[in-house]
């Protein structure tokens, strides 16, 4: 069954320092997602990509962060300066050919921010 | 807002038995609700998902959710637990908005 994979398991970081975040969505999908989920605490949604563009936002995706599928596969986020309040868990998630498929879920990225 | 409540933190249940976990979301014009699980150190799984038809939804590992729109509700219930159950489980609302999860724990 396809999946959605994701890389580092884990990343560390010092805080201030740029972190990618790399994901591999299932290979027909066309929307894009990344949550994240603070330890203990709800997860959250960041962004929805689609057609190569944002297509949603939360409050949090602020302008340390940043979105790209940079070839046919990946999709990656960027924080470009990192804050020990981003210490989480990162997930990707996809789904198929519309806003209302199933949503699959990465086993997500732990970011540790030091 | 659109919100998403989890009246319940925790449950604590006893193996055989039966659980309903409360989902409560803040109304809209469009509906879509959805119940995820997640295990220690794992991503979200899909249990379920309403998006329109029958109010009663039925998914996977014997779980099923009832929408109730009156009462801006879609808990989730199953019969009877198994140790395997025990897990975070999330109720969300459109994909987006995601309740603040709520801990089955199930009982020898």
């Amino acid at each position: 069954e396809p999946e959605v994979t994701q890389t580092p398991s884990h990343q560390v970081t010092q805080m201030g320092q740029e972190v990618i975040l790399r994901c591999v969505p299932i290979s027909n999908h066309l929307y894009f997602y990344w949550y994240r989920q603070i330890l203990g605490q709800k997860v959250e949604f960041l962004v929805s990509f689609y057609n190569n563009e944002i297509s949603e936002k939360s409050e949090i995706f602020d302008d340390q962060f940043s979105v790209e599928r940079p070839d046919g596969s990946n999709f990656t986020l960027k924080i470009r300066s990192t804050k020990l309040e981003d210490s989480a868990m990162y997930f990707c998630a996809s789904s198929g050919t519309s806003g209302r498929d199933t949503q699959y879920f990465g086993p997500g990225t732990r970011l540790t921010v030091l | 807002a659109q919100s998403v409540t989890q009246l319940d933190s925790q449950v604590p249940v006893f193996e055989e038995a039966p659980v309903e976990l409360r989902c409560n979301y803040s109304s809209s014009v469009s509906v879509y609700l959805f119940w995820y699980v997640q295990y220690p150190n794992q991503g979200l799984q899909l249990l379920l998902k309403y998006l329109s038809g029958s109010t009663l939804v039925k998914g996977i590992n014997g779980f099923e959710a009832e929408f109730n729109k009156s009462q801006t509700s879609f808990h989730l219930r199953k019969p009877s637990v198994h140790i395997s159950d025990t897990a975070e489980y999330f109720c969300a609302h459109y994909k987006y908005i995601f309740g603040t999860g709520t801990r089955l724990k199930v009982l020898a």
